[in-house]
């Protein structure tokens, strides 16, 4: 079992750039997040998908958009990269009362 | 809203020394409560969680008991090691097994030898 897999762990944007962030889980799990990690903020969440097919707005969705491929499958897009979406990127999947966390993909916007 | 609200760090502790982390929450009801911990350059992973009132928690050595009367969560360690060194965030989860969980901003554990 990989658990939770993130791609690419590390990025660096320039402004206005596009690029998707991949995630996937192998523990066939129904729900899986987004979130984004920032000095002093803590985890803040980005998009949310219940189950295959569906998806949802958490905290902080603007710039972001989402698709869920498939039940493995979760990915997260930057239209037009901004240096405010500098941080670190987080993926996690869940059971009742337990999320697993992917290693996270560290982006810098220039 | 529902909000997890986590002292202020960094903290910083000498090996065997006893650890308190405070944390409280706000909710309309009884949220499940967790803590999480972040080692360098990993993800979060579950640490402990209480799901109901006077529930305890506990982990590697690790405890918290859900308080209802104080809205509290406090995450208690008798003796850190080197190895506890690492990120801690409190979340709440209101609602619902698989509902999104609200975390505190996370707090900075050292341990010197």
């Amino acid at each position: 079992n990989a658990g939770v897999t993130q791609t690419p762990k590390f990025q660096v944007l320039k402004t206005g750039q596009s690029m998707t962030l991949q995630c996937a889980q192998d523990m066939n799990h129904n729900s899986m997040y987004w979130y984004r990690q920032d000095p002093g903020m803590g985890l803040r969440l980005i998009y949310y998908s219940a189950s295959e097919g569906t998806t949802d707005k958490g905290e902080v969705p603007n710039g972001y958009n989402v698709s869920r491929l498939n039940k493995r499958e979760f990915s997260l897009r930057l239209e037009s990269a901004a240096p405010s979406q500098t941080s670190v990127y987080f993926c996690a999947s869940s059971v009742p009362y337990e999320q697993f966390f992917g290693p996270g993909t560290r982006l810098t916007v220039l | 809203g529902d909000s997890v609200t986590q002292m202020e760090g960094p903290v910083t502790l000498s090996e065997e020394a006893f650890l308190t982390i405070n944390c409280t929450y706000t909710a309309t009801g009884y949220p499940s409560l967790f803590w999480y911990v972040q080692y360098p350059g990993e993800g979060l992973q579950l640490l402990l969680k209480a799901t109901k009132a006077d529930d305890k928690g506990s982990n590697k050595g690790f405890e918290a008991t859900y308080r209802k009367e104080t809205t509290s969560f406090h995450l208690e360690k008798g003796s850190v090691q080197v190895s506890d060194s690492a990120v801690y965030f409190c979340a709440s989860q209101y609602t619902g097994a698989n509902s999104k969980l609200t975390f505190g901003k996370g707090i900075t554990l050292s341990v010197r030898p």
